[in-house]
C-alpha cells in the first residue's frame, strides 16, 4: 500500500514562529504536493514538486516555502506564521508517468495559529 | 477563473436511491485527467473514480460512475443505491497536462448528506 505520513496530525504554533510541516511517501513518487483545506474553499494549491529540488507555486504561495532534498520527502515551510494561516494541510503524492492515475493523500496535519 | 466548479455546496439524498454531483471544469489542454475523492468526517482523502480526457467509455468503479460529457466539459459523479457511510464532502479535481508535472486542481467540494 502506498503510504504518505505527516509528521503531525495536531499542531499549535505562536504568531512569528517558523514552522516546518513534514511530509514523506514511500512510493518512489515523483510528484508531491501541498494543499490546504479551508471550509467553503476546498483544497488549494500551494506548492507541487515533479522532481527533486524542483518545486512550482500553486495558487496560494505567499508566506510559503518547500523544500524537496530527497525524493521521498517534501517540506513546506511557513517562514513566520501568522493566524490566517490556521488551516488543514494536506500533502499528497502522484506519479502519472507509471499509468498510475490518482494521488495519495496524507492523514492531513491541523495547524493553529496563536 | 475557477479551473473546477462544484456548484451544489450541499445536496440530501435517502438512502437508496442515486445522486448526481455536478462538476464542469475548463481547461484548453487536450490530454487531462478528472477524479473524484471523497472525505468523510474523519478527514482523509479517498480516491473514488478517474477518467482520462481520451478514455471513450464513462468510468465505473462499483456504486460510482462517472458522465464524462467532454463537449459540455462537464464530469459529474453518480452514486447509485445510496448508503448512510457515503455522507461525507465529495471533491471533483482535474490533472492538466502530459506526463509528470501536471499538477492537482480541485474544486471548492460538496457535502452530501443521506437521509435513512
Amino acid at each position: 500500500d502506498v503510504k504518505v505520513t505527516q509528521s503531525s496530525r495536531y499542531l499549535v504554533k505562536r504568531t512569528g514562529e517558523k514552522v516546518f510541516l513534514e511530509c514523506v511517501q514511500d512510493m518512489d513518487h515523483e510528484n508531491m504536493f501541498w494543499y490546504r483545506q479551508d471550509p467553503g474553499l476546498g483544497l488549494r494549491l500551494i506548492y507541487f514538486s515533479y522532481d527533486v529540488k524542483m518545486k512550482e507555486k500553486g495558487d496560494i504561495p505567499e508566506g510559503y516555502s518547500v523544500s524537496r532534498e530527497k525524493k521521498e520527502r517534501f517540506s513546506l515551510i511557513l517562514e513566520s506564521a501568522s493566524t490566517n494561516q490556521t488551516s488543514m494541510y494536506l500533502c499528497a503524492s502522484s506519479n502519472p508517468t507509471r499509468g498510475e492515475t490518482e494521488a495519495f493523500f496524507g492523514q492531513g496535519t491541523r495547524l493553529t495559529v496563536v | 477563473a475557477q479551473k473546477i466548479t462544484q456548484t451544489q455546496p450541499g445536496m440530501f439524498v435517502q438512502e437508496k436511491e442515486a445522486v448526481t454531483l455536478d462538476c464542469t471544469y475548463d481547461t484548453s489542454d487536450q490530454s487531462y485527467g478528472l477524479f473524484w475523492y471523497k472525505q468523510p468526517s474523519s478527514g482523509e482523502m479517498i480516491f473514488l473514480i478517474y477518467q482520462g480526457s481520451y478514455d471513450e467509455q464513462n468510468a465505473t468503479e462499483g456504486r460510482y460512475s462517472l458522465n464524462f460529457q467532454k463537449a459540455r466539459k462537464s464530469a459529474n459523479l453518480v452514486i447509485s443505491a445510496s448508503q448512510l457511510g457515503d455522507s461525507a464532502m465529495y471533491f471533483c479535481a482535474m490533472r492538466e497536462g502530459e506526463g509528470s508535472q501536471g499538477n492537482l486542481i480541485f474544486g471548492k467540494g460538496t457535502k452530501l448528506s443521506v437521509k435513512p
